[in-house]
């Protein structure tokens, strides 16, 4: 089975401090995404990417960046954590490039920013 | 702008009932909609998906309806068990990106 690994279960980070959220997969996947979870809104993407050292922006980019130095591991970066950026944050990766069937999603970072 | 649209928000159902989940979505360019399941301290989890060119697919218990002219599709679940509380979102695409429902939180009672 394809594993997606988020490094933290849960974070507690203060207002203006940088934030990292790690994601890993184990089954040399080109895609991996990042979403958002928060009640009644559903999933929203936040960033994208389909290769390495390539990204590009989702739907609530603002706040936030990626990076991607290696296939496995794709990381989202808040500059300057605020409280609105209290949320559920999913990692989901796929192997096929066309058709959005195929994610495996990690179980989550929850972060709340005090 | 939310591009698809799911109902309803929260839904109960005793054992053995029918649970019916609505989306609607609104970019004809769509032409996957999975469904995906989620339980508490999980990641969502793929259940079933339809493409436009069929107006129905069913595996095991539960059931994809299709209206590709009302852009409308909706997650049957016959029998509902206990087991199957949890979240599920519906989600449609064009190419690789998924575009996700709100999403309804099911509670299925002994």
């Amino acid at each position: 089975d394809v594993k997606v690994t988020q490094s933290s279960r849960y974070l507690v980070k203060r207002t203006g401090e940088k934030v990292f959220l790690e994601c890993v997969q184990d089954m040399d996947h080109e895609n991996m995404f990042w979403y958002r979870q928060d009640p009644g809104l559903g999933l929203r993407l936040i960033y994208f990417s389909y290769d390495v050292k390539m990204k590009e922006k989702g739907d609530i980019p603002e706040g936030y960046s990626v990076s991607r130095e290696k296939k496995e591991r794709f990381s989202l970066i808040l500059e300057s954590a605020s409280t609105n950026q209290t949320s559920m944050y999913l990692c989901a990766s796929s192997l096929v490039a066309i058709q959005g069937y195929g994610y495996t999603f990690g179980s989550g970072t929850r972060l709340t920013v005090v | 702008q939310q591009q698809v649209k799911q109902s309803p928000q929260s839904l109960i159902v005793q054992k053995g009932g029918i649970s019916i989940i609505n989306c609607a979505y609104e970019n004809t360019a769509f032409d996957y909609f999975p469904w995906y399941q989620q339980f508490p301290g999980k990641g969502p989890a793929l259940l079933i998906a339809i493409r436009p060119d069929v107006s129905e697919k069913k595996e095991g218990r539960f059931t994809i309806s299709f209206n590709k002219s009302a852009k409308q599709f909706s997650l049957h679940i016959m029998d509902s068990q206990p087991g199957d509380s949890a979240t599920y979102f519906c989600a449609a695409s064009s190419g690789s990106r998924l575009t996700f429902g709100e999403g309804t939180q099911l509670t299925v009672n002994p």
